[in-house]
């Protein structure tokens, strides 16, 4: 089963403007993570939040957790043709020991 | 170094067939995980291992499904009998320990059961 769900499932938007893409989860986690893949493949890790923290940044992307709300966003700023992707969030809920549980995955296009 | 491995990148069958998915995970890491994506959905979470030792199971679908790790290092992913519903891309991550919990993935294989 899957524990999150992305939302907007295909979002398309012009390069150089931001995209926001949205999860949300059902249980407590431990953490949450933002993956990108490209062309049904493998996945590429882009970031990790912890349950106790509330935003991350690392280069173009910011992460947001709201465990109150059971929801987490994905920001990329200033978006490239390169970032066209499926993104998943994917939640941890045993400390690292287990499998991660992911979401459906939003469809990111970015038109030049 | 060289990122974790996935053989073969496609693997066509017949309904009835025995296949065995091979994953070379990064060296060094001992945790050892297999999820399995359908068109349209994200991965699904198989089984893991830490070590040589199936440390949770508990996503394999049936018993069809069978993975070892002899060595505690390269992985196989064995299915009996397939079906048409095995189709979908083996996926093949590996993370430095138990509680690493960044996991990087392979290309994955793609399986189509004919």
């Amino acid at each position: 089963s899957q524990q999150g769900e992305e939302d907007p499932q295909a979002l398309s938007i012009q390069e150089g403007e931001n995209a926001t893409m949205n999860c949300s989860y059902k249980t407590s986690i431990n953490n949450l993570q933002w993956y990108r893949q490209n062309s049904g493949r493998g996945l590429v890790h882009l970031i990790l939040i912890r349950s106790n923290e509330r935003e991350k940044h690392s280069g173009r992307l910011r992460v947001t957790l709201d465990t109150s709300k059971k929801s987490s966003s994905l920001l990329i700023t200033a978006s490239r043709a390169a970032d066209t992707a499926s993104y998943f969030c994917a939640t941890d809920s045993g400390g690292g020991a287990d499998g991660l549980t992911f979401g459906k995955g939003t469809h990111l296009i970015i038109q030049p | 170094g060289a990122g974790v491995s996935q053989t073969p990148s496609n693997k066509v069958t017949e309904k009835g067939k025995y296949v065995e998915l091979r994953c070379d995970p990064i060296s060094g890491h001992t945790a050892l995980y297999w999820y399995r994506q359908s068109l349209g959905q994200g991965p699904e979470f198989l089984i893991y291992f830490q070590g040589t030792g199936a440390a949770d199971d508990s996503g394999l679908p049936n018993d069809r499904f069978f993975a070892v790790r002899p060595e505690g290092s390269v992985s196989t992913l064995k299915i009996q009998r397939t079906e048409r519903g095995d189709s979908a891309v083996y996926l093949c991550a590996s993370s430095l320990g138990a509680y690493q919990e960044t996991q990087y993935f392979g290309p994955g294989t793609r399986l189509l059961v004919l």
